[in-house]
């Protein structure tokens, strides 16, 4: 979606080692979210946000930070790396519009591989 | 138990027949409910969207809604093989309730 804009797209990563993946939207949607997917797992959400300088956990939060300063960018940052995390990573945002909740749209992931 | 539970399939099927694609849900909040496609190595990309209960149509899919049962369906007609992909359910509850939930996704491969 042209719309939702994540970087980078791959990245290695070794045990211990940090990074942020950042998520930019030009569609001025209040809520943002963070997902992995993983095999079998689908998409769970590890941290999202309502609105700019607000976040809040998922269902999946441990070891993952988020920060929202600016209400297009939504930042997810890995403290520690650890194989356990990896996994593709998507970003999605939704608007809300006229008192009705309205879809998500998706960025096109982040592969990230924790040696 | 889970919230929305999907079949992960795979599921196989020759070309032009149809498809019915299912997800059950325990929350009797939900409101919105949504079919995202997701092709190999790209994100989910939304194909219906349906508020409370009944049917939409759009081309050659079919979303269906049954609330009493907790039960929706996305129906293909004259599948494609270019309607190969991994089909994801997703719901929300009322305005305001931010989260989204997603079933697992079932992988479809229709078969030239």
């Amino acid at each position: 979606n042209a719309g939702v804009t994540q970087t980078p797209k791959f990245r290695v990563l070794k045990t211990g080692q940090s990074m942020t993946l950042l998520c930019a939207q030009d569609m001025n949607h209040e809520y943002m979210y963070w997902y992995r997917q993983d095999p079998g797992m689908g998409l769970r959400l590890i941290h999202y946000s309502v609105g700019e300088g607000t976040t809040a956990k998922g269902e999946v939060p441990d070891g993952y930070n988020v920060s929202r300063l600016k209400k297009q960018n939504f930042l997810l940052g890995l403290e520690s790396a650890a194989p356990s995390q990896t996994s593709v990573y998507f970003c999605a945002t939704r608007g809300v519009l006229f008192y009705m909740n309205t879809e998500a749209f998706f960025g096109q992931g982040t592969r990230l591989t924790v040696v | 138990q889970k919230e929305v539970e999907q079949d992960p399939g795979p599921l196989s099927v020759p070309e032009g027949a149809i498809v019915s694609l299912n997800c059950t849900y325990s929350n009797s909040a939900f409101q919105y409910f949504m079919w995202y496609r997701q092709y190999s190595r790209k994100g989910p990309e939304l194909l219906m969207y349906t508020y409370s209960s009944g049917n939409k149509e759009d081309g050659r899919f079919t979303a269906q809604v049954d609330k009493s049962s907790k039960y929706i369906s996305l129906f293909i007609r004259d599948s494609q093989p270019s309607d190969s992909a991994t089909y994801l359910c997703a719901m929300s509850a009322n305005f305001g309730n931010e989260k989204l939930t997603f079933g697992t996704g079932t992988r479809l491969t229709i078969i030239p």
